[in-house]
């Protein structure tokens, strides 16, 4: 059965910082791209983060970029996100999404098929 | 960035009901649109994925269509445990963006 299990979510001051965990079992981890999308309190769904299997394509959000920091030890079966300077619109819930990759015979796409259960990040002074 | 807009924003039906959705995408997405049902305190769930395959394990009373820039989930009968919200995400290009949900209650 395939599991994705959220870690690290708290209270932190505006400018603080978090690091957050997202621990797979169920499936051979090393062999999928990963996401982070998070949810303010009552509102929509946001994708944060993407990183590839081998870690070596990795894109974020605008409103994260040049402060959170996406990352994965396959050996661990672990996806990480590292938050800094955070501000108290990166108040959300985060899930961890795992991502399956198609292709046809023009063009590549994917699509969120298993979540975490979510781990609450509050910013907040 | 592709904005992708939900109509209705909220809708309410009855138990055995049929019920459409749409998204519309600023931009041709071709099919790569997928939908997502969520229930209150619960990670989303991943419903239909290329505008139209149907998720393993979701009932066939859901269905997707459309392509380019306008498309649809339907659920040709609601069931009580179908009461959700209910978000459309574009994957044909990073950011990958959601449709800001649409809420379907109990009438």
């Amino acid at each position: 059965e395939v599991q994705l299990v959220e870690s690290g979510g708290g209270l932190v001051q505006p400018g603080g910082s978090l690091r957050l965990s997202c621990a797979a079992s169920g499936f051979t981890f090393s062999s999928y791209s990963m996401n982070w999308v998070r949810q303010a309190p009552g509102k929509g769904l946001e994708w944060v983060s993407y990183i590839s299997s081998s870690s070596n394509t990795i894109y974020y959000a605008d409103s994260v970029k040049g402060r959170f920091t996406i990352s994965r030890d396959n050996a661990k079966n672990s996806l990480y996100l590292q938050m800094n300077s955070l501000r108290d619109e990166d108040t959300a819930v985060y899930y961890c999404a795992r991502d399956v990759g198609y292709c046809s015979s023009t063009s590549c796409s994917n699509y969120f098929d298993y979540w975490g259960q979510g781990t609450l990040v509050t910013v907040s002074s | 960035d592709i904005q992708m807009t939900q109509s209705p924003s909220s809708l309410s039906a009855s138990v055995g009901d049929r019920v459409t959705i749409t998204c519309r995408a600023s931009q041709s997405i071709s099919s790569y649109l997928n939908w997502y049902q969520q229930k209150p305190g619960k990670a989303p769930k991943l419903l239909i994925y290329t505008a139209s395959s149907l998720q393993s394990g979701v009932p066939s009373r859901f269905s997707g269509s459309g392509s380019g820039t306008d498309f649809t989930l339907t659920i040709s009968s609601l069931q009580p445990e179908d009461f959700a919200t209910y978000f459309c995400q574009q994957s044909y290009s990073t950011p990958y963006t959601f449709g800001q949900g649409t809420k379907l209650e109990i009438k």
